[in-house]
């Protein structure tokens, strides 16, 4: 079956710069959705369609995309943005998959 | 602005069967496409499938072929995800969510989440 595969960890001082990456061999061909979950709570949609921003998400999370990489970018991190970030899309077929996750800790 | 409620936690013997709402308001209903997905304690997030409310179809992903229905009742805007055979496995919290695919992709918003505990 199709794999998005994610790094398991990123730590990041307050102020610096979290880079998350996601890879998969259909993503030059299919859009990538990138949400965040904090502990106890429902993702929410940070980006979609790889690089394009929801109201009300703040301007420091982007996104790029390189045929089989994928990039969660968030600038000036801050201690909110510590959570779990994934990122899904879809296979070949139609079905929709999530990346195993990346957790994000705030030094 | 869309908000979609789910239903509280249940408690399940393995075996059995469990049905979970998600209840939705703002909007027009019949245009939403719902999807489901759940989360296994500790674990990342696993599609389950979805539903077109305008074409009354579902979708289900493979692995829960023939354990999932995904119903809607357009009459109380409302959505269902009930899924028989439970195992002790199937024990997370599943969420409902708003499928984009006709506009923007992706899934915006989710419910709360329903945490639903399999045990004997």
């Amino acid at each position: 079956s199709y794999e998005l595969t994610q790094s398991p960890s990123v730590s990041v001082s307050p102020g610096q710069t979290a880079t998350i990456t996601c890879s998969g061999d259909a993503l030059p061909h299919q859009y990538v959705y990138w949400y965040r979950q904090k502990p106890g709570q429902a993702p929410v949609m940070v980006i979609y369609k790889d690089n394009e921003r929801p109201s009300g998400i703040p301007e420091r999370f982007s996104g790029s995309s390189s045929g089989t990489k994928v990039t969660l970018t968030i600038s000036g991190v801050q201690a909110e943005d510590e959570a779990d970030y994934y990122c899904q899309s879809t296979d070949s077929s139609g079905t929709y998959v999530f990346g195993s996750g990346t957790k994000v800790t705030v030094l | 602005q869309v908000q979609l409620v789910q239903s509280g936690a249940e408690v399940k013997k393995p075996g059995s069967s469990v049905k979970v709402s998600c209840k939705a308001s703002g909007g027009t209903f019949s245009r939403y496409d719902i999807t489901w997905v759940r989360q296994a304690p500790g674990q990342g997030l696993e599609w389950m499938g979805g539903i077109l409310p305008v074409f009354g179809t579902a979708d289900y992903a493979q692995k829960f072929q023939g354990r999932v229905t995904i119903t809607t009742d357009e009459s109380t805007n409302t959505a269902y995800m009930e899924l028989s055979s439970l195992k002790s496995e199937d024990t997370a919290v599943y969420y409902c969510a708003r499928d984009l695919t006709t506009t923007i992709g992706g899934f915006d918003p989710w419910g709360q989440g329903t945490l639903v505990t399999v045990s004997s």
